[in-house]
């Protein structure tokens, strides 16, 4: 079985600040994770994954995420907050070879302050 | 490309009444898809996968004659929601796997959502 726990269900940064959304977690066998973007009263959309391979992963609108085994984490950081990127951020894990049931975090809401 | 559609965006519904939700994919064929339900303020549950030409896998406590899933094509799911009832709802999200994974090894495709209420 497979878990994931986001530290933190609100974050708040001023515009051009660094974002750090916390992700880690819980897999019996080596995990794929992504990193998703919601908007209010849409669906997701995926800012990127790790699935093999080099453990920093870049994604679009200037993210990235750093696979870390060791410490079971998979934070998602931005150097510089844009206004744009107020939204609601998940977590999810999927297990290797498994029909790609994914199980999401609770979500990390970030707000965006000029 | 990769955009899935749902149909409505969104429903309003009386109780007792039935429901149903499309969900397709337009610019691919896919095997796979998923239904997930999202609360306010809360995250994904899965309540389904549903395989094309098979019957659908429903998660732990789902009740599957209530969430009743159709996967008729490789483009198309249905998501009915029988004899809805206020706590019924909700925002349906569904998402697609693509048939041959060449737009992404275990990437979902979602859907933009329907909000469903039940008075």
């Amino acid at each position: 079985a497979q878990s994931v726990t986001q530290l933190g269900s609100h974050v708040s940064v001023s515009e051009g600040a660094l974002v750090l959304l916390r992700c880690n977690y819980s897999s019996s066998v080596p995990p794929y994770l992504f990193w998703y973007v919601q908007y209010p009263n849409q669906g997701l959309q995926l800012l990127l994954k790790y699935t093999t391979g080099a453990t920093l992963v870049k994604g679009i609108n200037g993210f990235e995420a750093e696979f870390k085994k060791s410490e079971t984490s998979f934070h998602l950081t931005k150097p510089s907050a844009h206004m744009s990127d107020a939204a609601e951020y998940f977590c999810a894990v999927s297990l290797t070879g498994t029909a790609s049931k994914l199980t999401f975090g609770t979500g990390t809401r970030l707000q965006v302050t000029l | 490309g990769a955009v899935v559609s749902q149909h409505p965006s969104w429903v309003i519904c009386k109780s007792g009444t039935s429901v149903k939700i499309e969900c397709r994919s337009l610019d691919f064929q896919a095997t796979t898809m998923f239904w997930y339900r999202q609360f306010p303020k809360q995250s994904l549950m899965l309540m389904a996968t549903s395989n094309e030409g098979s019957k659908a896998t429903y998660e732990q406590g789902v009740e599957k004659d209530k969430f009743l899933i159709n996967h008729a094509s490789l483009t198309l799911s249905t998501l009915t929601v029988t004899s809805a009832h206020p706590e019924d709802s909700s925002f349906y999200i569904c998402s697609a796997r693509d048939r041959r994974g060449q737009r992404g090894l275990y990437e979902q495709y979602f859907g933009p959502g329907t909000r469903l209420t039940v008075t």
